[in-house]
């Protein structure tokens, strides 16, 4: 067990609908960070929080945002999805802004129908 | 922009073998981490290597960081069945205004077979 959790574990939406994934740090860990892991695409890193501020952006659709709250757990919220959008989303969490030591979670298995 | 490659993709090998994982990056990096993650389930931190030279091991796994080569190896000796999971190398990429992100290869998937 990381430390690191995120809820839910598994969800099954209609395409065109719109979803929120949480995630909470490990305690003291000041950065999150959202990952998207498909089969054609492999692990791609989206974004990254720190301390509640925006840090660094990766390949993440216009369609998803995210956010970092003051009590340092974030959501990513994923809209108009699309079935390419289905696959697990895992988020991880490190102490600094930089990546060292990242722990994941358990990630939310997103099937869009 | 840095492009992480692992070789092979997919390993079937016996118990009792050794092998490889080698994981290929282009350009300067001064980390470099090998996770393991099992069907369905989350990546777990295995090694960091953090230098030129570094070596570290665990159990049946070893895993070292050539930086000059940009080469990091997996090895894998005396396999047993528990071993079988999908192992990633990752890269921290270049640090861009105080930002810096993982850069992880595809990802390669152990079968071990008895």
């Amino acid at each position: 067990d990381s430390g690191v959790t995120q809820t839910p574990k598994h969800l099954i939406t209609a395409t065109g609908q719109r979803v929120t994934l949480r995630c909470s740090p490990r305690s003291g860990d000041l950065s999150v960070y959202w990952y998207q892991q498909s089969l054609d695409q492999g692990l791609q890193f989206l974004i990254q929080y720190y301390n509640g501020e925006e840090r660094a952006k990766g390949n993440i659709l216009e369609r998803f945002s995210a956010q970092q709250f003051p009590d340092l757990h974030s959501e990513l919220n994923l809209s108009s999805l699309e079935l390419g959008d289905s696959a697990l989303y895992f988020c991880a969490s490190s102490v600094e802004s930089l990546p060292y030591e990242q722990y994941f979670g358990p990630g939310t298995r997103l099937t869009v129908t | 922009e840095l492009k992480v490659e692992q070789n092979p993709l997919f390993l079937s090998m016996q118990e009792g073998k050794n092998y490889t994982i080698y994981c290929n990056y282009s350009t300067t990096s001064d980390r470099l981490y090998w996770y393991r993650q099992d069907p369905g389930k989350s990546l777990e931190s295995l090694f960091v290597l953090l230098s030129n030279g570094a070596v570290k091991q665990e159990g049946r796994l070893m895993a070292s960081l050539d930086t000059k080569a940009r080469l990091s190896t997996l090895h894998i000796t005396a396999a047993v069945h528990d071993l079988s999971a999908t192992y990633f190398c990752a890269v921290d990429g270049e640090v861009i205004q105080g930002a810096q992100k993982l850069v992880f290869g595809q990802g390669t998937r152990l079968t071990i077979n008895p």
